[in-house]
């Protein structure tokens, strides 16, 4: 079975760019989370999907992050216009969605390192 | 608010000693608490998991972790550590409420010396 997988594993882009981050959740997956790991500090939530559905975005940074997941199968986290302090590296979880969090585990892809020159 | 503290950003050991890693919470409410690995160039792998069931959990490759409600601690331990646990290592928690998002510690990165 294929784990969650992100595209691209960089990318290095000037100030004032559009990024879009991909992230393909293991199939069958309902739930999808990002998450955003700033140099040196922790791994910060950034938002939850249910199916195509926003469930929590609380830990989006400011509008110039967007999200969205086509169809409740890969989303995209495009960021426009980028700043310097978006640089870090990008996770996307994602788990079954039933149960809780007692048995329903979130599975981590490889993540994408963002730099904003 | 909730929050997870990990102590020591670099931990170095020898090949065959203790590893001990600390994680501390925050909470109000019953947690449930996870031990990630990053090994270079991959994602976070599930370690081992605590979910109010035993209070001692045994993981993949050797690791065990102790929830101490008392203490508000959850430190990850292996016996005896080998070259291949070199890696980063994240604790983090969640709880039975909302999106069941995980609140990270800031990472523990070991390295094990020959």
């Amino acid at each position: 079975e294929a784990g969650v997988t992100q595209f691209p594993s960089h990318s290095v882009i000037e100030k004032g760019q559009t990024v879009t981050l991909r992230c393909d959740p293991i199939s069958g997956h309902d739930n999808l989370y990002w998450y955003r790991r700033v140099m040196g500090k922790e791994i910060k939530f950034l938002l939850h999907f249910v199916k195509e559905s926003k469930q929590d975005e609380s830990g989006m940074p400011n509008n110039r992050f967007l999200a969205e997941r086509t169809g409740g199968t890969y989303s995209t986290l495009k960021v426009q216009p980028a700043e310097l302090e978006d640089s870090g590296v990008y996770f996307c979880a994602s788990s079954q969605g039933s149960g809780g969090p007692s048995t329903d585990t979130q599975y981590f892809g490889p993540g994408t390192r963002l730099t904003v020159l | 608010a909730q929050s997870v503290t990990q102590l020591g950003s670099h931990v170095s050991v020898s090949e065959g000693a203790l590893v001990l890693l600390r994680c501390n919470y925050s909470s109000s409410v019953p947690p449930y608490l996870f031990w990630y690995v990053q090994y270079p160039n991959q994602g976070l792998q599930l370690l081992l998991k605590y979910t109010s069931a035993a209070t001692l959990v045994k993981g993949i490759n050797g690791f065990e972790a102790e929830f101490k409600k008392s203490e508000t601690s959850f430190h990850l331990t292996k016996p005896s550590a080998h070259m291949s646990d070199a890696a980063e290592y994240f604790c983090a928690v969640t709880y039975l409420s909302g999106t069941y998002k995980y609140i990270f510690g800031t990472g523990t990165r070991l390295k094990v010396l020959a």
